[in-house]
Parts: structure tokens; sequence; C-alpha cells
């Protein structure tokens, strides 16, 4: 089993819908929780950025951790097609440089 | 892509042969880091460094070596090249280790 896991997708909505994608994880110890989007051959840029649990919000992007079910998710609301990438979950432990990332999930937003 | 350049972009090789990839940084960050990138596996760390001269291994460090000998640049060696270590690598910076950031990819082939 990996350590941390998320559903391939693909995933396909259409414009404007809600989007959620999620990530589960075995480790207890992770501390910091990110997610990237990546660009057809592009390198990963650093979304959301989440210590602990809870929620964080940055406009139509929204991160929630639930340390108890080890499950970290990311809402995007409004979504456009501009927000059609693969999606990386990321996780941490506090100290340790050896961050675990998902496989990604690709999204589509269809005008 | 935060300052970031690698090179080469593209390199297609042997088996066998030695290749190092250079990661240069202009943002002065503490840590750099090495990852490979293939289907279904995610983001995966070979090395990583916190310093001039300072690294360590990550979770796929067999059969890749690295140096730092000035703030700005990581080079990452493959000591004798397999088809295995066909993959995307990226090198990513971070001045606090959780919040990395990264650089645009090489596409390395082995044939």
């Amino acid at each position: 089993q990996k350590e941390v896991e998320q559903d391939p997708g693909p995933l396909s909505v259409p414009e404007g819908a809600i989007v959620s994608l999620n990530c589960t994880y075995s480790n207890s110890a992770f501390q910091y929780f990110m997610w990237y989007r990546q660009y057809s051959r592009k390198g990963p840029e650093l979304l959301m950025y989440t210590y602990s649990s809870g929620n964080k919000e940055d406009g139509r992007f929204t991160a929630q951790v639930d340390k108890s079910s080890k499950y970290i998710s990311l809402f995007i609301r409004d979504s456009q097609p501009s927000d059609s990438a693969t999606y990386l979950c990321a996780m941490s432990e506090v100290n340790n440089n050896d961050m675990r990332f998902g496989a990604g999930t690709r999204l589509t937003v269809k005008p | 892509d935060a300052g970031i350049t690698q090179s080469p972009r593209h390199k297609v090789t042997e088996t066998g042969t030695p290749v190092t990839l250079r990661c240069h940084q202009t943002e002065n960050h503490r840590y750099m880091y090495w990852y490979r990138q293939d289907p279904g596996h995610g983001l995966r760390l070979i090395h990583y460094s916190y310093g001039v001269k300072d690294t360590d291994k990550g979770e796929v460090s067999d059969g890749y070596s690295v140096s730092r000998s000035k703030t700005e640049d990581f080079l990452l060696t493959l000591e004798s090249a397999t088809s295995s270590q066909t993959s995307v690598y990226f090198c990513a910076i971070s001045e606090i280790s959780s919040e990395q950031y990264f650089g645009p990819g090489t596409r390395l082939t082995v044939t």
C-alpha cells in the first residue's frame, strides 16, 4: 500500500462546477499538506499549503485536512477551463525534507 | 518557475553512459531537491541538499549521486544510465522545507 493514495481520474466536469479532489494517507506523522497544480509538460506549482488540521481558503480554492481520518481535500469553486491540469497532493512530517506525493488526478474542465 | 532553470531540457542517451543534469537557482534558497516523475508513481525524491556540500538520500537514490559546490547549483549524476532511469526529472528549491518550488523539468530517455 502506498503511503499517499490519490485517485488518478481522469475527472471531467463542465465549466462552473465545483470540483472535489482527494487524497488519503497512512502516516499519522504527516503535519504539512500541500496541493500542487501541474500543466502538461510543466513543473508543478504550489497552490495551497496547510499545517495540521483545518481549512484554508484562497480565492476559488479551499483545502481541507482531516487528520483523524487521514484524508485531505481540495475544492475548486466555479471551475474554469484554465483549471484543466493534473493536481498533486503532497505531505511531509515536521523537520523532514522527504515529501511524499500522490500520483496526481487529471482534471478537465469543459467550456 | 520561481527562478529555477534546468539543463538540458531534453536528453537521449545510451545505456551505460554517465549523465549529469544541472539545476540552477537565482533565489538563494537553502534547500534544493531532485525528483523523478513517472506515470502512476507521482514525484519521488532522489536526493536533496540542505547547504553547500550537505546532501542526503531520498526515497529512490540508488544509481544516482549529487553534488552542490555552490548555493545556486545542484547537480544530479546518473553514474551508468539504465532504461529504468528514463523519466522526467524535476529540481525543486525551498527556504522552508515544506514549501517547495519546482523547475521546468528535464526529459531523459535512456535507450
